[in-house]
């Protein structure tokens, strides 16, 4: 069964340090998300993308942030000024249409 | 008033067991709903997608009331391995965007 891939597995950065973190979405899935959870809170959105553009970010999304899609099979989330409140779980996703969406087994940044 | 609100639990269960969650929503322009579950530490996995009419897979049954913008798990006959946390979540009329509840934790034991 296809499955969303990341990588890698768990980040250490220090403070101001940029991180990327890399997917690799579900091959014939057209929609990629980028999604955190913060140790003990609940899932929360970031960014929605299709057809090389975003399409939809949330407040949390902001500057710091950007995501690409750098070749037909990557979709990368980049960091600039890693902060502190940064540490989280980050979960890639993709889905065919808008709706049921298949996430990747996530990324733990943790930043010092 | 939170948009997604779950019982965070924990329910703690006997195998063979039938165990019900409940899950409400503030806003009615919510679209779509799902019922994910989430093993510690990893990520969100799609259960079911709920559908208006009520839907069953296997041992697990969700059921949607918009009127009062409710949506409802149930499994049937619990396993040691349906141990997880639930997270009811949902999808806005024209956006990506998933909201995800908090989740309920379930832990059934032997």
């Amino acid at each position: 069964e296809p499955e969303v891939t990341q990588t890698p597995s768990h980040q250490v950065t220090q403070m101001g340090q940029e991180v990327i973190l890399r997917c690799v979405p579900i091959s014939n899935h057209l929609y990629f998300y980028w999604y955190r959870q913060i140790l003990g809170q609940k899932v929360e959105f970031l960014v929605s993308f299709y057809n090389n553009e975003i399409s939809e970010k949330s407040e949390i999304f902001d500057d710091q942030f950007s995501v690409e899609r750098p070749d037909g099979s990557n979709f990368t989330l980049k960091i600039r000024s890693t902060k502190l409140e940064d540490s989280a779980m980050y979960f890639c996703a993709s889905s065919v249409e808008g709706n049921e969406q298949y996430f990747g087994p996530g990324t733990r940044l943790t930043v010092t | 008033r939170k948009e997604v609100e779950q019982d965070p639990g924990p329910f703690n269960v006997p195998e063979g067991a039938t165990v019900a969650f409940n899950c409400t929503y503030s806003n009615s322009a919510s679209q779509s709903f799902f019922w994910y579950r989430q093993d510690c530490r990893k990520e969100p996995k799609l259960l079911m997608s709920v559908y208006s009419s009520g839907n069953e897979d296997g041992r697990f049954t969700a059921q949607l009331n918009r009127a009062s913008q409710y949506i409802s798990l149930l499994i049937r006959d619990s396993k040691l391995s349906d141990s997880a946390t639930y997270l009811c979540v949902i999808q806005e009329t024209g956006r990506r965007a998933l909201t995800f509840g908090s989740g309920t934790r379930l832990q059934v034991q032997p």
